[in-house]
């Protein structure tokens, strides 16, 4: 099974602030790695796509990149409503997995 | 406008069997595949299976001895049913749409807690 380890477990961070989320994959995923928010409460929002791709209606203070396995999600300037929980998820061979999760908090 | 949501028990007896529905509009079951993910206490999001838009099904070897997922497009339901219940299987079912390709499941159900006590 492919393994993603996401890091950081839980960030503090300021409004306005620059806030990154990394998973690294276990092996090649290519571009099959999705990032999503989840409030309490809530379902899983789709954030990111295709590693790279914003989905519709996400504000463009999120962006994805990746640099071979590695896989960030980068907020620009953190709002309010950014707070949540975020996962990645690799869906390029069964079974897809999940990262662990990372709690942003605001500082 | 999509739309998908879950239905099942709530509460389920261990070593029974669980059975929830998920029930969508605004789009067709024959053009993409159907998702199941749940989260629980013990382990965080897992990914349980799919659907195929032509109906094969994917399970995660996790639970596949014990996994069915199924649909009937004429009611636009998809549907999974899980046996041998355990304790460790209580948590939130989510079902979730996704296209093929790498573009992510676009769009969640409101999820359906389980619980499996006695």
């Amino acid at each position: 099974d492919i393994q993603m380890t996401q890091s950081p477990a839980s960030l503090s961070a300021s409004l306005e602030e620059i806030v990154t989320i990394t998973c690294q994959a276990s092996q090649d995923i290519g571009n099959w790695l999705a990032w999503y928010q989840q409030k309490p409460g809530k379902s899983p929002q789709l954030l990111i796509y295709g590693a790279t791709s914003l989905a519709d209606g996400v504000p463009s203070r999120f962006s994805g990149s990746r640099s071979g396995t590695q896989y960030s999600l980068k907020i620009s300037r953190l709002q309010v409503e950014d707070i949540g929980i975020y996962y990645c998820l690799q869906a390029y061979s069964a079974p897809y997995t999940f990262g662990a999760g990372t709690k942003l908090e605001l500082k | 406008q999509v739309q998908l949501k879950e239905t099942g028990p709530g509460l389920v007896q261990p070593t029974q069997t669980l059975s929830i529905t998920c029930t969508v509009s605004g789009f067709s079951l024959t053009s993409y595949y159907m998702q199941w993910v749940r989260q629980t206490p013990g382990k965080g999001l897992e990914w349980m299976g799919f659907i195929r838009s032509g109906g094969s099904t994917e399970y995660n070897s996790e639970f596949k001895s014990r996994l069915s997922i199924s649909r009937d497009t004429s009611k636009n339901q998809v549907f999974l049913k899980m046996n041998s219940l355990k304790t460790e299987d209580t948590g939130v079912y989510y079902c979730a749409r996704a296209h093929r390709g790498p573009k992510g499941f676009d769009y969640w159900g409101q999820g359906v807690m389980v619980t499996v006590s006695s």
